[in-house]
């Protein structure tokens, strides 16, 4: 079945620092990709939508110059979370799309628990 | 915003007992409802995605039901084992592309 991979599964930065988060499909091309955001006690709530080759579509609320989004290919996806400060800390998973399953085209990545000191 | 809830938002059971638990979700522009169990450290794993109304899903001792017309789905495990301890998650699409989710369910099952 489709897999999508996604790295690093935990980090820890310093405050200030920036960190990216790599999603990969290996099985299919995913025109599109999700990222979503995890805080404790709470739903996964979407951050942003990325198309391959054009500009991500960032949610309400959510900085588009804090939370840079890159999806230059069909299997990668890429967020960076740029000079992190504490609040930033959270759990962040991605989703990619594969149009060639319809409804059934959801696969997720395991996630990335960040943790800025 | 799209209001998905799920509850309860925490079960624990004995193993063997079965269990259900419920999502509620907008009645309106449905395209499809998504049941996803998550263990902790891996990738959600896609139960059953579920577009018709009345629509039953079966999946070994795990099934889902569906109703569109009042907005609530219910998932259903029968005879839990300690390997069905997870969290069960449903999201609702609304053929925007997006998913939106609930809270999750997060099932204890005691050996």
């Amino acid at each position: 079945g489709a897999v999508v991979s996604q790295h690093p599964s935990w980090v820890i930065c310093k405050s200030g620092t920036s960190v990216k988060i790599e999603c990969r499909s290996l099985d299919f091309q995913a025109t599109t990709m999700f990222w979503y955001r995890q805080f404790p006690k709470q739903s996964l709530m979407l951050m942003a939508t990325s198309n391959e080759g054009s500009k991500a579509t960032y949610e309400q609320g959510v900085e588009k110059d804090k939370f840079l989004i890159n999806h230059a290919s069909l299997t990668l996806s890429t967020l960076t979370v740029t000079s992190a400060h504490p609040e930033d800390s959270s759990f962040y998973i991605c989703s990619a799309r594969d149009p060639g399953q319809g409804a059934d085209g959801y696969t997720f990545g395991s996630g990335t628990r960040l943790t800025v000191v | 915003i799209l209001n998905v809830e799920q509850s309860p938002q925490s079960l624990h059971v004995q193993e063997g007992d079965s269990t259900n638990f419920t999502c509620s979700f907008p009645s309106s522009n449905f395209y499809a409802l998504h049941w996803y169990r998550w263990e902790t450290a891996k990738s959600p794993e896609a139960l059953f995605v579920m577009t018709l109304n009345g629509d039953e899903k079966k999946k070994g001792r795990i099934s889902a039901t569906l109703n569109t017309k009042e907005g609530y789905s219910y998932l259903y495990i029968k005879g839990s084992q300690p390997e069905d301890s997870a969290t069960y998650l449903c999201a609702f699409n609304n053929a925007g592309n997006m998913l939106t989710f609930g809270g999750g369910t997060r099932l204890m099952v005691k050996p």
